[in-house]
């Protein structure tokens, strides 16, 4: 069945580079998504990649698949205190179009 | 542009009584989806519209929960009667169609005593 699976905690220093990975198992997913949550908030889309797309770049973020090995990575260059949340990694169905979500990554960022 | 909104914000109850939560989507999305997050979890689908068509609920425990979308625009979900185990964040999403890019409400959080 579908799953997607992602390491519970990353903790950097502020200023680091952040890598969060993710590893899912549908391959006909059309989209894979990185959401962003705050504490006692709703999921924010930070971004997103095509399936046939390697790597989408936006501002701070860089989003790297690996389609054979079916990984995701969301890269955060200069990682600042407010990027201190959890995030989660999510595929499509590629049928009605409902997403899989991980378990989530909570980020910390140290000053 | 105005995002999904969702009402009420928190909600106590205790087990056995009932519930409901309301989401108006974004305008013009035709895609509207319910999502439990448990503590600690990731979001899991519910209940999947297509303007006011179901389009999955095979997820939905339905001797308990029920949803409408009232003229393909705004919906309801309902708990009766609730169990300990429905306390979780509730999140409303909506898409122009599906799939398509998911936007997220900020959620009712239900507590079930």
């Amino acid at each position: 069945g579908e799953d997607v699976e992602q390491s519970l905690f990353l903790s950097v220093r502020e200023g680091d580079s952040s890598v969060i990975n993710c590893t899912y198992t549908d391959s006909s997913s059309t989209y894979l998504y990185w959401y962003k949550q705050e504490p006692g908030a709703g999921l924010q889309l930070l971004t997103y990649i095509f399936s046939n797309m390697d790597m989408k770049q936006d501002q701070r973020l860089t989003v790297l698949l690996n389609k054979k090995d079916k990984h995701l990575s969301l890269r955060i260059a200069d990682t600042q205190t407010g990027d201190s949340a959890i995030y989660f990694c999510a595929e499509d169905d590629n049928q009605g179009g409902k997403l899989i979500f991980g378990q989530g990554t909570e980020l910390s960022v140290k000053p | 542009e105005a995002g999904v909104a969702q009402s009420p914000r928190y909600k106590i109850i205790e087990k056995r009584q009932s519930v409901a939560f309301w989401c108006n989507p974004i305008s013009g999305h035709a895609t509207l989806y319910w999502y439990q997050q448990i503590l600690g979890q990731g979001p899991k689908l519910l209940i999947q519209f297509q303007n006011n068509g179901v389009v999955d609920d095979s997820q939905l425990p339905k001797d308990r929960f029920s949803a409408e979308r009232l003229k393909g625009v705004d919906s309801t979900l309902k708990i009766q009667p609730a169990k300990l185990e429905d306390s979780a964040v509730y999140l409303c999403a909506s898409s122009l169609g599906s799939p398509d890019t998911q936007y997220f409400g900020p959620g009712t959080r239900l507590t079930v005593l």
